[in-house]
């Protein structure tokens, strides 16, 4: 099974708007993170958010928020007020803490588009 | 903050030849780093994961004698695409965990992108 979902292969979203980019996860794992990751053209991979399996609140980092709801599986990320910079792949990826393994399972990601 | 750098950020290799590939946190030891692949329009899926001092552990399916990683000191781990194909056209990526303690330190390099012809 995928441990990670991403279902919408690309999104639009007008300047200045608020959009939310789908992730849905998939561990017995009760300890684990989830990450938000911004791939531009160039290749890089830009950290954007992180919550933890154990967070009371959702985490929010500037524009980006992420909601997350744990008894869904799902870690969607909002990014508001949308700029024609944030036109990029955006990917959703997990760590699971008790296997030790320190590496991250990512989603298919999803194309963001912002349009003027 | 932490960076993690890759060398070459590209490269053109014959089919048959061999492609070395290096990784290197700048600032902050790291004992183990992880090499991604990604081709094109796709995710990032884990090759290996490579330990100081010790054999790396490749993903299943990963031909170990093919992509050798050597990871020789604490801030340098190399990929090495050996007898290269045109199927092994990638973009190849590191990653670096600051410290394993911390869930969400994780650093990636600029990423590799190999073409071979």
């Amino acid at each position: 099974a995928q441990k990670i979902t991403q279902t919408q292969p690309g999104m639009f979203v007008q300047e200045k708007e608020a959009v939310t980019l789908d992730c849905t996860y998939d561990t017995s794992d009760p300890s684990y993170g989830l990450f938000w990751y911004k791939q531009p053209s160039s290749g890089e991979m830009i950290f954007l958010i992180y919550q933890g399996s154990y967070d009371q609140q959702n985490a929010t980092e500037g524009r980006y928020s992420l909601n997350f709801q744990k008894a869904r599986k799902s870690a969607n990320l909002v990014i508001s007020a949308s700029q024609l910079g944030d036109s990029a792949m955006y990917f959703c990826a997990m760590r699971e803490v008790q296997t030790g393994a320190n590496n991250l399972f990512f989603g298919t990601g999803t194309r963001l588009t912002v349009i003027p | 903050g932490a960076v993690v750098s890759q060398h070459p950020s590209w490269v053109i290799c014959k089919s048959g030849t061999s492609v070395k590939i290096e990784c290197r946190s700048l600032d902050f030891q790291a004992t183990t780093m992880f090499w991604y692949r990604q081709f094109p329009k796709q995710s990032l899926m884990l090759m290996a994961t490579s330990n100081e001092g010790s054999k790396a552990t490749y993903e299943q399916g990963v031909e170990k004698d093919k992509f050798l990683i050597n990871h020789a000191s604490l801030t340098l781990s190399t990929l090495t695409v050996t007898s290269a194909h045109p199927e092994d056209s990638s973009f190849y990526i590191c990653s670096a965990p600051k410290d394993r303690s911390t869930i969400y330190e994780q650093y990636f390099g600029p990423g590799t992108r190999l073409t071979v012809t």
